[in-house]
């Protein structure tokens, strides 16, 4: 039973420049949570999808925008990319409205130059 | 929202020694959970505690989760290189008695364990 799955596990972007990162649920899963996770930091919640839809949004700007598909895969987009957007992005997948316990996967490591 | 502070930020230890971290908030916690990460890898969840005053044990791990729900402890025995990683606490995000699966994490422990 395959787990949480990323891609690219790493990228290099330049300021200005936008980028989309990509996650696979764990098998059954239909919630997917995206987390932005600075260097010495927690994460930080950047939104959630459930049925396709953006269910809840944390502080971020509107340049971070993201997708579910049918599958329940999700996309995270990030646009006009900031030296400060370098970070580790998180997805995690849950079963159901209550999400309560979230797997990860390994992250994609974004560094903008 | 819900601040969530983890202390001590570092902790270097050697083998065999006993070790606590502490995550403490200036509000009531709904339900919180503890989670380990490890370099290279997204956070593992080691456990979680709902009610005041609850003990969970996980091997050598023991999490207490405060009487008033206001901070919570994980502590190690004899620990090993093994441990070794970024101990994070978080908080599910709760409305009206629903869990929505946002959650707010500490700034972590990162714990070294040496041989």
């Amino acid at each position: 039973d395959a787990g949480v799955t990323q891609s690219p596990t790493h990228l290099i972007k330049t300021r200005g420049q936008q980028v989309t990162l990509r996650c696979s649920p764990k098998s059954g899963h239909d919630t997917v949570s995206w987390y932005q996770q600075a260097l010495g930091q927690g994460p930080q919640f950047i939104f959630q999808y459930y049925e396709e839809e953006e269910r809840q949004r944390g502080n971020f700007p509107d340049r971070f925008s993201g997708h579910q598909f049918p599958n329940y895969s999700s996309e995270l987009n990030v646009n006009a990319l900031l030296l400060g957007d370098s970070a580790l992005y998180l997805c995690a997948s849950s079963l159901g409205a209550r999400a309560d316990t979230q797997y990860f996967g390994p992250g994609t490591r974004l560094t903008v130059l | 929202t819900q601040l969530l502070e983890q202390s001590p930020q570092f902790l270097s230890i050697q083998e065999g020694e006993n070790l606590t971290v502490y995550c403490n908030s200036s509000s009531v916690f709904s339900s919180l959970q503890w989670y380990r990460q490890e370099p290279g890898e997204g956070p593992v969840l080691l456990v979680t505690v709902v009610t005041g005053g609850e003990v969970k044990k996980l091997k050598r791990l023991t999490f207490q989760f405060g009487d008033a729900r206001k901070d919570s402890s994980l502590h190690i025995t004899a620990a090993q290189p093994g441990d070794t990683g970024l101990y994070l606490c978080a908080e599910i995000a709760n409305a009206g008695g629903t869990s929505y699966g946002k959650l707010t994490f500490g700034q972590g422990t990162i714990l070294t364990v040496h041989p």
